[in-house]
């Protein structure tokens, strides 16, 4: 079974550098796709970026700029920084798996982590 | 970016009864639609994928339909497990290539 776990402060200050880890068991992190999404009351539901373990990636461009994500595979972690934050960053994030289809790209979650909130405030 | 309109913003339905849910996209997506359940404190679940493709362990009176930018989700009798916030999210070759609708909130009657 597949689980994700997501882990880092619930509370950053404005301008600073949100930082998120998630660990993952029953999956190979190096041979799946993952991502971050988050959830807030104003934007809804809100892909943030993909990234595989041979280092294939997508963006969101609203956020490609402020957006980083890594996976050590040695950790079986993926983590997520998103920098300059300000309120509008507050909200749930998720990490998830992206579910593999045969000759397909990345295009659904199959499997999310519970979700950590993130609020931005000083 | 592709938006999708979901349709309509609560459901309010008793147990037992049929569901129809829309979700619109505001230029063709082919078959490339989910529909996601999310219940109140849980991550989304993935129930629908390419329009019409139950998700593992997803129960038979959950079913997809639609194509293009016209899509349904059916259930066909209502559980009371079942009422929950329902989205829809469309794979595309637009930047971004994954969007999400508002939502559907179904509630019991």
């Amino acid at each position: 079974q597949v689980q994700l776990q997501e882990s880092g402060p619930g509370l950053v200050k404005p301008s600073e550098t949100l930082s998120l880890t998630c660990t993952v068991s029953g999956a190979s992190i190096s041979s799946n796709y993952w991502s971050w999404i988050r959830q807030s009351p104003g934007k809804g539901l809100e892909w943030i970026e993909y990234l595989s373990g041979s280092g294939s990636t997508n963006y969101n461009p609203s956020l490609k700029s402020r957006v980083t994500m890594s996976i050590d595979t040695s950790k079986n972690q993926l983590s997520l920084k998103l920098n300059s934050v300000t309120a509008a960053d507050t909200a749930v994030y998720y990490c998830a798996k992206i579910l593999e289809i045969p000759n397909r790209g990345q295009d659904y979650f199959d499997f999310w982590g519970q979700g950590t909130l993130v609020t931005v405030s000083s | 970016e592709i938006v999708l309109t979901q349709s309509p913003a609560t459901l309010s339905l008793s147990p037992g009864e049929r569901a129809t849910l829309s979700c619109r996209a505001s230029q063709s997506v082919n078959i490339y639609l989910a529909w996601y359940q999310q219940k109140p404190g849980q991550a989304p679940r993935l129930l629908i994928y390419d329009a019409s493709n139950r998700a593992t362990g997803v129960p038979a009176r959950f079913s997809g339909s639609g194509s293009g930018a016209d899509f349904t989700l059916t259930i066909s009798s209502l559980e009371p497990e079942d009422f929950a916030v329902y989205y829809c999210q469309q794979r595309s070759n637009w930047p971004p290539p994954i969007t999400f609708g508002q939502g559907t909130r179904l509630e019991i009657k």
